[in-house]
C-alpha cells in the first residue's frame, strides 16, 4: 500500500520560501498517476495548491500559480513544494496527495509562517 | 470561493439517516468520480467513498455514496456519536486539471 510523507521546516519568515517534500514509498512516482499538494489554514477547509503528472506535467491553482512551483526527483522517489513570497495568510496543514482511483494522502505537516 | 457546493452543517440523532448533499458542474462532478472524505479534529481527512460510490475496506456499509449529473451525495445510516465529524467532497476538474472541494459539512449528532 502506498504511502506519503511529507516533511519541511514548520516554520517559515513572511516573505521567504516555503520549501516541503513528499516522500512516495511502496510506489514509484514515474509510474504514473497525478500527485499533488493541498493545505487547510486552521479552521478552514481544504484547497487544492497543485499537482504534477507522473511525466512531469504541472496544474497549478489560478489563485497561487504566481508563488508555486512543483517538482520531482524519481531518483528518490519524491516530490517537492516550494511556495515563495508567503504571509500569515499561507500557514496551513498542507497535505501531499497521490490523486488514483482510491486517493492516499500524507498525515500533514503544520507550517506556520511568523517573524 | 469553493467550486463544489455544500451545507455548512448537518445534524441528526442516533440511529437516524442523514444526507450530505454535494453540487459541482459539468468540467468537474458532470464529468469526473466524487471522493467524499472524513476528517476529525487534528487529523487528516480520510477516504470514506471514493469512484462516486465505492467503499475502502474497513468504512461501515452505514456509509454510502451516489451522484446524478453534476451532484453527489453521502449518506449515512444508523447514525452513530462517532460520525461526528467533518465532511467534504472532492471531484476532479478538467478546467482546472486539478482538484475541487466542497467547503465541508460538519455533521453533529444530538
Amino acid at each position: 500500500q502506498v504511502q506519503l510523507q511529507e516533511s519541511g521546516p514548520g516554520l517559515v519568515k513572511p516573505s521567504e520560501t516555503l520549501s516541503l517534500t513528499c516522500a512516495v514509498s511502496a510506489y514509484s512516482i514515474s509510474s504514473g498517476y497525478y500527485w499533488g499538494w493541498i493545505r487547510q489554514p486552521p479552521g478552514k477547509g481544504l484547497e487544492w495548491i497543485g499537482s504534477m503528472f507522473h511525466s512531469g506535467i504541472t496544474h497549478y491553482n489560478p489563485s497561487l500559480k504566481s508563488r508555486v512551483i512543483i517538482s520531482v526527483d524519481t531518483s528518490k522517489n519524491q516530490f517537492s513544494l516550494k511556495l515563495s513570497s508567503v504571509t500569515a495568510a499561507d500557514t496551513a496543514v498542507y497535505y501531499c496527495a497521490r490523486h488514483s482511483d482510491i486517493p492516499s494522502w500524507g498525515q500533514g505537516t503544520l507550517v506556520t509562517v511568523s517573524s | 470561493q469553493s467550486v463544489l457546493t455544500q451545507p455548512p452543517s448537518a445534524s441528526g440523532t442516533p440511529g437516524q439517516r442523514v444526507t450530505i448533499s454535494c453540487s459541482g458542474s459539468s468540467s468537474n462532478i458532470g464529468s469526473n468520480n466524487v471522493n467524499w472524505y472524513q476528517q476529525f479534529p487534528g487529523t487528516a481527512p480520510k477516504v470514506l467513498i471514493y469512484s462516486n460510490d465505492q467503499r475502502p475496506s474497513g468504512v461501515p456499509d452505514r456509509f454510502s455514496g451516489s451522484k446524478s449529473g453534476t451532484s453527489a451525495s453521502l449518506a449515512i445510516s444508523g447514525l452513530q456519536s462517532e460520525d461526528e465529524a467533518d465532511y467534504y467532497c472532492a471531484a476532479w476538474d478538467d478546467s482546472l486539471n486539478g482538484v475541487v472541494f466542497g467547503r465541508g459539512t460538519k455533521l453533529s449528532v444530538l
